[in-house]
């Protein structure tokens, strides 16, 4: 059974940093792109960016409201992608999903990450 | 990017009834080399995260029951739900795979009248 779990959400002020990771298991983490989610309070899904699969060189790709300020790496050997969110806005409130992207659409989310940018 | 625009925001229908969502993108998703169509349609129950239930346009994902059907191609899609049941109560979102910056519509909200 595939299984994503999220951890490291939280409360932090603006400007500051935080990162989530997403811990993997039931499937051949490294044959599979990972995307990030979010999801505002109240509102719709926005595509945060991915970092691809080994056979494409675990590159990445990100949404222009995050570009520059949010990093997606991924460490094969344990599982785990991992989403680095610098000079946090209040605008990124937002419960974060892992999703496996797996050519098809995201055929498996976790469970989600709360984030809360505030002072 | 390209932008996904579904209709309508919400709508109620009784129970047993047939639930029709549409969605349109700004530009073709449709990749002529394979012939499919990169859409896939999601529900999300509250406090639940999303769950894949419609591929490829019209292909339903694994245990996702048969009164869920996708259909359409190019820009113009839709979701339809054959028989609603008191269970399908959700937000509904397509989105697009066939670009890079993948990119959801705005959802659509199914109630019970």
């Amino acid at each position: 059974e595939v299984q994503l779990v999220e951890s490291g959400g939280g409360l932090v002020q603006p400007g500051r940093s935080l990162r989530l990771s997403c811990t993997a298991s039931g499937f051949t983490f490294a044959d599979y792109t990972m995307s990030w989610v979010r999801q505002a309070p109240g509102k719709g899904l926005e595509w945060v960016g991915f970092v691809r699969s080994e056979p494409y060189g675990g590159t990445t790709e990100y949404a222009a409201s995050v570009k520059g300020r949010f990093t997606i790496s991924r460490d094969n050997s344990k599982s785990v992608a991992y989403l680095q969110m610098n000079s946090l806005k209040t605008e990124d409130t937002a419960v974060y999903y892992c999703t496996r992207d797996g050519g098809r659409g995201f055929d498996s989310w976790g469970q989600g990450a709360l984030v809360t940018v505030s002072s | 990017d390209i932008v996904m625009t579904q209709s309508p925001d919400s709508l109620a229908v009784s129970l047993g009834e047939r639930a029709t969502i549409n969605c349109k993108s700004s530009q073709s998703v449709l990749y002529s080399s394979n012939n499919k169509n990169y859409l896939a349609w999601y529900q999300q129950k509250p406090g639940q995260p999303p769950k894949l239930l419609i591929y490829w346009a019209s292909a339903r994902d694994s245990g996702v029951p048969d009164r869920f059907s996708g259909s359409g191609s190019g820009t113009d899609f839709t979701l339809t739900i054959s028989s609603l049941q008191a269970e399908d109560v959700a937000v509904y979102y397509c989105q697009q795979y066939s670009t890079i910056l993948r990119t959801f519509g705005q959802g659509t909200k199914v109630e019970i009248k």
